[in-house]
């Protein structure tokens, strides 16, 4: 079956980096989505990786490694309004997006 | 301002009813997607379309039919509702091309008794 695993929860300080983790195994692989939702609000993009490496946006950046099934979301000097879920997501042979659960990240002053 | 609209924002609805839940996007684009968001789950795909008058089975389709008659509305319709059917849903769509990133709408809160 088809399977994306994620923390649950993490929590971090303001002004910190925290790195949120996502392995996957999918049937067959087109690219690897992280998405944000804060509480009661719709996910919205962050970013997308395709090939292996680092793809940096601002005080984003998520890394992938296909052959280890594995990509992080990083997030530098964190602000209170990065508590959200965020969501990672593969898209499979068939071009459909797989989800996992979310990790709801907690920051605190 | 160019996105995607649901209707309605919530619902509470009696278990055997018929419900529409509505889906319109201003984007052009191509691809329509419904999910549903249980706690604890992912986003699980109910059904979708790659194009104006087709549609698909996602993995939960079950309960559930769409239509798509034109490019911009994808009415999501539960037949005849079950509590199990409670949960938040969200009308997504994209363009296709590229990247193809699905971008959302707001969500419909429906709970049903």
């Amino acid at each position: 079956g088809q399977n994306i695993d994620q923390p649950t929860e993490m929590t971090a300080t303001e002004g910190a980096i925290v790195q949120i983790n996502c392995t996957y195994q999918t049937s067959g692989f087109n690219g690897l989505f992280w998405y944000q939702q804060h509480a009661g609000e719709a996910p919205t993009f962050l970013s997308y990786n395709v090939l292996d490496g680092l793809e940096e946006k601002g005080r984003f950046s998520s890394f992938l490694s296909r052959s280890k099934g594995y990509s992080y979301l990083l997030l530098k000097e964190l602000q209170m309004k990065d508590s959200a879920s965020y969501l990672c997501a593969v898209r499979d042979s068939n071009y459909q997006l797989i989800w996992g659960a979310g990790t709801k990240l907690i920051i605190k002053p | 301002i160019a996105g995607i609209t649901q209707a309605p924002t919530s619902q509470i609805l009696a278990a055997g009813r018929r419900m529409t839940l509505r889906c319109t996007q201003d984007m052009r684009h191509n691809a329509m997607y419904w999910y549903r968001q249980d706690l604890g789950l992912g986003l699980r795909l109910i059904h979708y379309s790659n194009t104006a008058g087709t549609t698909g089975k996602g993995e939960v389709p079950d309960g559930y039919s769409v239509s798509r008659a034109n490019t911009d509305d994808f009415p999501l319709t539960l037949a005849s509702a079950v509590p199990s059917q409670t949960s938040v849903y969200f009308c997504a769509s994209s363009d296709s091309v590229g990247t193809d990133t699905q971008y959302f709408g707001p969500g419909t809160r429906l709970t049903v008794l």
